[in-house]
């Protein structure tokens, strides 16, 4: 079946550590996104990645990375320098041929303990 | 900037009715589109439909339909004959190409509670 998924399902993170939210997708799309979801509130745009080996800044990507090394794969790394990490993260990507609609991944809740 | 506001925070319905969530969208690009997304309690966003600005007809999937006008920067979504499975939250969000990079702004959303 061709879709994206996310993993871990949850994840745990403890003050100072960094750590990785993976998002793999089959759809053979060029571009991936990663947002940031709060209880209560809509999605709020980290990165974004149109092509292999390019990203760019969302709107809060302070205290996150990404990387972009093949074309199925957009991890998202959420370091010891965003002070308010919990949240729930929802991976996307969308499809050349029709680059406004993005389909979403199940998503990862992290907590911090 | 491009900005959603979604003025429902909770709405209820009686199944099998209609119901009508609201969107209105402020934004400078002549070219834009508007979606609208659903995210049941498992937390998964589902693409629902999507409305291109320069679109004349109001688009239709099956039982949703997005009402546009235009003028008024307003894009709600319809649900016709309202099914138990449709209680979820809803997003309105919309996305511009004058950056080429068609990113999502969304709004807060509407819980809709479908009543047996």
């Amino acid at each position: 079946d061709g879709g994206i998924t996310q993993s871990p399902k949850y994840l745990f993170r403890k003050e100072g550590q960094n750590v990785t939210l993976s998002c793999e997708q089959n759809l053979n799309h060029d571009a991936m996104y990663w947002y940031r979801q709060d209880p209560g509130q809509g999605l709020r745009l980290i990165y974004y990645s149109q092509i292999v080996n390019d990203f760019q800044k969302g709107d809060i990507a302070e205290g996150y990375s990404v990387s972009r090394e093949k074309k199925e794969s957009f991890p998202l790394t959420v370091t010891s320098a965003q002070k308010n990490p919990t949240a729930f993260y929802l991976c996307a990507s969308s499809s050349p041929t029709s680059q406004e609609t993005q389909y979403f991944g199940p998503g990862t809740r992290l907590l911090v303990l | 900037a491009q900005k959603i506001t979604q003025t429902q925070p909770g709405m209820f319905v009686q199944e099998k009715e209609a119901v009508t969530l609201d969107c209105t969208y402020d934004t400078s690009d002549p070219s834009y589109g508007l979606f609208w997304y659903k995210q049941p309690s498992s937390g998964e966003m589902i693409f629902l439909i999507y409305q291109g600005s320069y679109d004349q007809q109001n688009a239709t999937e099956g039982r949703y339909s997005l009402n546009f006008q235009k003028a008024r920067k307003s894009a709600n979504l319809v649900i016709s004959a309202s099914q138990l499975g449709d209680s979820a939250m809803y997003f309105c969000a919309m996305t511009d190409d004058g950056a080429g990079s068609y990113q999502l702004t969304f709004g807060k959303g509407t819980k809709l509670s479908v009543i047996p």
